[in-house]
């Protein structure tokens, strides 16, 4: 049971727009930046999004970050084939349990 | 960013030590300018942190795994590395090195080995 939750998946129609949420609490999202990740089928995860909604160099703007108090959202817009993956998104947790939390992951089928 | 690379045994016996390496170029693991961690996804599963070194020395270890977590450095041959015993089969998984800026936040890893899969078995 991850301490982030995500939904386990998700689809949408080619060059449609999807969004994938992440819920937390106030000891994780709630005080802390998210970061996203794609991981497309036998690679390693990417970084999409720090910071909440900042992109990495060579990350297209097809890709964005929100958050809204313990709630952190990635949108994607343009859907191409090659986005289907599985998306984490990660925070730090500052509770006694202190450490990196990842949430459990969202499939994305391109339809 | 860096370039990571992992290494080690394929197939660790329970009981026993899974030991595994991360060989860093394009930048100093002796520097403070990266955190530099290990993250492991068990087959079919999400990802899971399991820790980082910092500085040469400041570690920091998932709660859960905290018992059986050691991350150490080896500045001379540019290398971290992963202790973890006593090994279960619960730990089999695809291990990452990732490393991570140091910067105003955290769980930002720009730089990831391509992984290796740990199987605890007898």
């Amino acid at each position: 049971q991850s301490v982030l939750t995500q939904p386990p998946s998700v689809s949408a129609a080619p060059g449609q727009k999807v969004t994938i949420s992440c819920s937390g609490s106030s000891s994780n999202i709630g005080n802390n930046y998210v970061s996203w990740y794609q991981q497309l089928p036998g690679a390693a995860p990417k970084l999409l999004i720090y910071e909440d909604n900042k992109r990495p160099s060579g990350i297209p703007d097809r890709f964005s970050g929100s958050k809204s108090g313990t709630s952190a959202t990635l949108g994607i817009t343009g859907l191409q084939t090659g986005d289907e993956a599985d998306y984490y998104c990660g925070t730090w947790e500052s509770s006694l349990s202190a450490g990196g939390v990842f949430g459990g992951g969202t499939k994305l089928t391109v339809l | 960013q860096v370039q990571l690379q992992e290494s080690g045994p394929g197939l660790v016996k329970p009981s026993e030590t899974l030991s595994l390496t991360c060989t860093v170029s394009g930048g100093s693991v002796s520097g403070s300018s990266y955190y530099w961690n290990w993250i492991r996804q068990p087959p079919g599963k999400g990802l899971e942190w399991i820790g980082y070194i910092y500085n040469s020395g400041s570690t920091k270890y998932n709660p859960s795994l905290k018992s059986r977590v050691t991350i150490s450095v080896d500045t001379s041959k540019s290398q971290f590395s992963l202790n973890l015993s006593p090994a279960t089969a619960a730990d089999t998984a695809v291990y990452y090195c990732a490393g991570e800026p140091d910067s105003n936040s955290w769980m930002d890893f720009d730089s990831w080995g391509q992984g290796t899969l740990v199987t605890v078995s007898s």
